[in-house]
């Protein structure tokens, strides 16, 4: 696709359960990040992947959460043993990197992810 | 522990007017500066980013860079009742994430 496509668009999940977030970044796109945002809130780093190097994860809030990116293309967010306090909007975007420099990142149109 | 610190405002300004929006950053590392809009219930899409100390404009919009003092600004002029948003400012050094401020909500009135 043209743009960063996540997937599902709305999750509601039950406390305790595990929970998969999916980014398609756009084709090419070297560098892929994830970010959350609760209601009328910042954007909230969680983790960043460039190309084949270690992933930043300095982000994550608890063990609770991974990511993997498969193949240096799609990612996937995990939550594990969902708490309500995981509510938010969970924002993917992708950017090039040539040189040393990272070009803007994309945004996709989000994952919100409500636990009852 | 890097930071980016933006005023939450609301800033208000009157349509026509200039509105500024201000951003400071702890990385003196930092070398690429965003500058997002985000609408409410939309995702964040990119107005401006800046490399190199200075301004450097685009139509309506100019991004201001100052480096020896940590600090990048936006400003739009001719402001309209459609750039009413949230303004994030970004920030980035070589190999590291991408850190955004809490934003600053920015309010044009007709």
């Amino acid at each position: 696709g043209a743009g960063v496509s996540q997937s599902p668009s709305n999750k509601v999940t039950e406390k305790g359960k595990d929970v998969e977030l999916r980014c398609d970044p756009i084709s090419g796109h070297t560098a892929l990040y994830w970010y959350r945002q609760s209601l009328g809130q910042g954007l909230e780093f969680l983790i960043y992947f460039q190309g084949n190097s270690a992933p930043d994860k300095s982000g994550l809030p608890s063990d609770r959460f991974s990511a993997e990116r498969t193949g240096g293309s799609v990612s996937t967010l995990t939550i594990q043993r969902t708490q309500q306090e995981d509510s938010a909007v969970y924002l993917c975007a992708s950017s090039l990197f040539w040189g040393e420099m990272n070009t803007e990142a994309f945004f996709g149109q989000g994952t919100r992810l409500t636990v009852v | 522990q890097k930071e980016v610190e933006q005023n939450s405002g609301p800033l208000s300004v009157p349509e026509g007017a200039i509105a500024s929006l201000n951003c400071t950053y702890s990385d003196r590392g930092s070398q690429s500066f965003f500058w997002y809009r985000q609408y409410s219930g939309k995702s964040p899409e990119l107005i401006m980013f800046i490399y190199s100390n200075g301004d450097k404009e685009d139509g309506r919009f100019t991004a201001q860079l100052n480096k020896a003092s940590q600090y990048v600004s936006l400003l739009i002029r001719d402001s309209q009742p459609s750039d009413s948003a949230t303004y994030l400012c970004a920030v980035k050094e070589a190999g590291t994430a991408l850190i955004f401020g809490k934003g600053t909500t920015l309010s044009v009135s007709s």
